[in-house]
């Protein structure tokens, strides 16, 4: 069964710091690879996609992820974090049949000014 | 896009009442849809997922029952509520006849059971 982890539960960085989130998924082949935030009380919003393309992919509000197939890795970064960035971020993998997302534990990004 | 509307927003029911949670999806035809529960400080949890009218999958045993009544309208319901059952409930939808594609949430509704 197709898994996903994230590496730490909780991140704190500096207002202007750059931003590392972890994620490691468990596939026999590529799969297709979703960064969410959750911001408080609210619902998930997709950051960026990986579907086989481009091994970089860039999201929005100045976020991006590369995908690493030797590492099965999909890391989400941003350069300078902003206050609004706080909020909670989840990863998650399509299954082979491309209709179920597996789900990471997901990260709460702190940032501190 | 897709945009998913929720309702209510936010629920308080006694332990034993009833619960009916909905879910309408704009934008797409034939979607996938899902309900997800998040309980306080843990991850996602899907509980059902439709793939059509009145096809109906069931993701973990449980107090709780889904229905799909129209082609994008999703119900959750209990007919007896638990403490347990407290949480952010989010419906979830997947653009229809295509696969591999992100799917789109809902706002959620924040469920507490006293």
């Amino acid at each position: 069964a197709q898994s996903v982890t994230q590496l730490g539960s909780h991140v704190s960085v500096s207002e202007g710091a750059l931003v590392l989130l972890r994620c490691n998924y468990s596939s026999s082949v590529p799969p297709y690879l979703f960064w969410y935030v959750q911001y408080p009380n609210q619902g998930l919003q997709l950051l960026l996609k990986y579907t086989s393309a481009a091994t970089l992919v860039k999201g929005i509000n100045g976020f991006e992820a590369e995908f690493k197939k030797s590492e099965t890795s999909f890391h989400l970064t941003k350069p300078s974090a902003h206050m609004s960035d706080a909020a909670e971020y989840f990863c998650a993998a399509l299954n082979n049949a491309g209709n179920m997302l597996t789900f990471g534990g997901g990260t709460r990004l702190m940032v501190k000014p | 896009s897709q945009t998913i509307h929720q309702w209510p927003a936010t629920l308080v029911q006694p332990v034993g009442s009833p619960l009916s949670l909905e879910c309408t999806v704009e934008g797409t035809s034939n979607p996938n849809l899902y309900w997800y529960r998040q309980a306080a400080g843990r991850g996602l949890q899907l509980l059902f997922y439709s793939v059509g009218i009145g096809q109906i999958s069931s993701e973990v045993p449980q107090n709780l029952s889904a229905s799909r009544p129209q082609d994008r309208q999703f119900i959750l319901s209990s007919k007896k509520l638990l403490l347990s059952d407290s949480g952010f409930y989010l419906c979830a939808s997947q653009k229809g006849g295509s696969m591999y594609n992100e799917q789109f949430f809902g706002p959620g509704t924040r469920l507490t059971v006293l």
